[in-house]
Order: structure tokens, then sequence, then C-alpha cells
């Protein structure tokens, strides 16, 4: 079956620290696709990511880092040096053969000033 | 950007009321899909769309009744809804259905008193 497990429902910490984000996953398949969104309290779903399972390429994107590990099956995102503006709920996604999206629970980031 | 546009953005209905949900999208996508998230709760995916043919119904209630006139448009029509149908409906579009990324539109808060 397949699962998309966040364990950290809440992290709260200081401006200007970093922050690494969970994110585990379970699947049958070879091929699959692998999200992270933010959701700021405006409601709106924000895509940050996309990764297919042949690419284990970790990525940068400015503050943003993504580390995917397919002999752990996960997929952690890192924020470095974290912004007020960074607090939100950050969800980590599957999208496999079934073709729908999985979701985890999703992660609460505090950010304070 | 806001490739993706829902209306109203707020909502709050009586138990015997008739509305609409509408959705829009710019982005030139072909899939278009609505979920339901309710405090607490993971998304919960409704409905889908693929070239204007509904591919999906997750077993969600006959009140809940959605139209896709295009690709570009999607709506969702409310009936006789019940207080624990409160939650935020989220509208996304995706180029086709595999493994491609969702984008989502800000939103509907639907109040059900």
């Amino acid at each position: 079956a397949q699962k998309v497990t966040q364990a950290q429902t809440e992290i709260s910490v200081v401006e200007k620290e970093d922050v690494t984000l969970d994110c585990v996953y379970e699947t049958r398949d070879t091929t699959y696709y692998l999200f992270w969104y933010k959701q700021p309290p405006s409601g709106e779903l924000v895509f940050l990511i996309r990764r297919n399972s042949f690419d284990e390429q970790n990525e940068i994107s400015g503050r943003y880092s993504w580390n995917f590990q397919k002999s752990t099956s996960s997929f952690n995102f890192t924020i470095t040096a974290s912004q007020v503006v960074d607090s939100a709920v950050y969800f980590c996604a599957l999208s496999d053969s079934n073709y729908q999206l999985i979701w985890g629970a999703g992660t609460k980031l505090i950010i304070k000033p | 950007e806001t490739g993706v546009t829902q209306t109203p953005r707020h909502l709050v209905m009586g138990m015997t009321n008739k509305k609409s949900l509408k959705c829009e999208q710019h982005l030139g996508h072909n899939a278009m899909y609505w979920y339901k998230q309710s405090a607490k709760k993971p998304l919960e995916l409704m409905f889908v769309y693929n070239f204007k043919e509904q591919t999906e119904n997750n077993s969600v209630p006959s009140r809940f009744s959605p139209e896709c006139p295009n690709s570009s448009h999607l709506f969702l029509h409310l009936h006789t809804l019940q207080p624990e149908d409160s939650a935020l409906y989220l509208c996304a579009s995706s180029q086709e259905r595999v493994g491609e990324t969702q984008y989502f539109g800000p939103g509907t808060r639907l109040l059900v008193l």
C-alpha cells in the first residue's frame, strides 16, 4: 500500500535556525514521483518541488534543499536560515502508478522572531 | 502566480441552501481536481476530471455534484449540506494525471450552519 508519513506534527524554531522536515514514503512501484507543498495561513497550497524516483540527486533552491534517499525511502526538506515567512504547514506527497497523490498529514512549522 | 482561481473565497450557507463553487485554470491543463481539507484531517481527493471526463469519484456523498463543462472550468454544486461538510475546498489542475504537478487555487472556506 502507498503511504506517506510526516512524523513531525509541529516544529518550532527561532528565526535563522536551520530546520529539517522529514518525509518517509512507502510504495511498491519502481516509478513514482515525490512532491513538497507549502500551505501558508491563507490556505493556498504552493508547489515547491517534484522529484521522480530515478533522480536521486539532491536539489538546492535558495534557502531550500531536498535530500532524496531511496535506500531509506525518505525525501527530507531542509530550510536554511529560516525566516518568519517560512511559517506554514508543509506537505509531502507521493504519486505512483495509481495516479493519485497520496498526502502526508503535514508538518506545521512555526518560525519565531 | 494566479494560474488557478476559485470563487467565492468564503461561503456561509444553511443546510437547505444550494450553492456552487467555481474553479478556473489558466494554465492550459487537461486535468482538474476537487479536494476537501478539514481541520486535523488529511487532504481528501473528491473528484478528478481528465479531458472533461470524470475519472475519479472517491465515495463522495451525492449532495456534492461536480461539473466540468470544459478543461478550463470546474464547478462543485452543493445542496442540503451538513455541518460536517464545513471545510476548505481546494481546486487543482495538472497537465495530465500521470505524476504531473498539481497546481492549486486559493480555496473556498465553506461554513455550513
